[in-house]
């Protein structure tokens, strides 16, 4: 089945850590992109990447990192500079934007500081 | 920035009646507008997407019409089920400079349909 795998679906992380979030599409898509998602303020932009080995910054990018080496992978690390990182985080991915271009969603992963 | 906001945040009804959910955003130049609904703890399910040129999109029971130039989109739920309980948002994708192809979210209309 085409779709967007998220993994893991919880994760727990101690202080001081790093953790990596994956995402995979099988929809030959070319642009990924990662969410934030915390209660009452909706979904916030952390990075996305049109093409690989390109990727920019969204609204929230302090304290993440991300990598595009393969079109249908876009892992999302979670460094200890990120002061609250307890969230559930989205990835998403499309074709290269035009008035038809319609967003897919993985089913996400619930990360907790321990 | 494009600013999104949804009215009403919460709705609750009986089961049998039509809805309407609104969406308004402050940039109108969007390639699109999507409908998502989300389940708790689960990821968005895209409804209904309507592009920056079509006034309505129409899929089952769901009907979306999008007035650009004013900023408004507006989700109707004909015969609302139970099964309709979600979250719903609409997302703009826009087109202008360094925003290309983003989509911004506005917080959601969460809604629960009481048999």
């Amino acid at each position: 089945d085409g779709g967007i795998t998220q993994s893991p679906k919880y994760l727990f992380r101690k202080e001081g850590q790093n953790v990596t979030l994956s995402c995979e599409q099988n929809l030959n898509h070319d642009a990924m992109y990662w969410y934030r998602q915390d209660p009452g303020q909706g979904l916030r932009l952390i990075y996305y990447s049109q093409i690989v080995n390109d990727f920019q910054k969204g609204d929230i990018a302090e304290g993440y990192s991300v990598s595009r080496e393969k079109k249908e992978s876009f892992p999302l690390t979670v460094t200890s500079a990120q002061k609250n990182p307890t969230a559930f985080y989205l990835c998403a991915s499309s074709h290269r934007q035009g008035p038809h271009t319609e967003a897919f969603f993985g089913q996400g992963t619930r990360l907790t500081v321990v | 920035k494009q600013e999104v906001t949804q009215i009403p945040a919460a709705l609750s009804v009986p089961e049998g009646e039509n809805l309407v959910l609104n969406c308004s955003f402050t940039d109108s130049a969007i390639y699109n507008l999507q409908w998502f609904r989300q389940d708790p703890g689960k990821g968005l399910t895209s409804l209904l997407l309507i592009q920056s040129s079509q006034r309505e999109q129409t899929s089952g029971r769901l009907n979306a019409s999008l007035d650009k130039s004013s900023g408004r989109s507006t989700l109707y739920i004909a015969a609302s089920q139970p099964g309709d309980s979600a979250t719903y948002l609409c997302a703009p994708s826009v087109i202008r400079g360094t925003s290309y192809g983003k989509l911004t979210f506005g917080q959601g209309t969460i809604l629960t349909v009481h048999p």
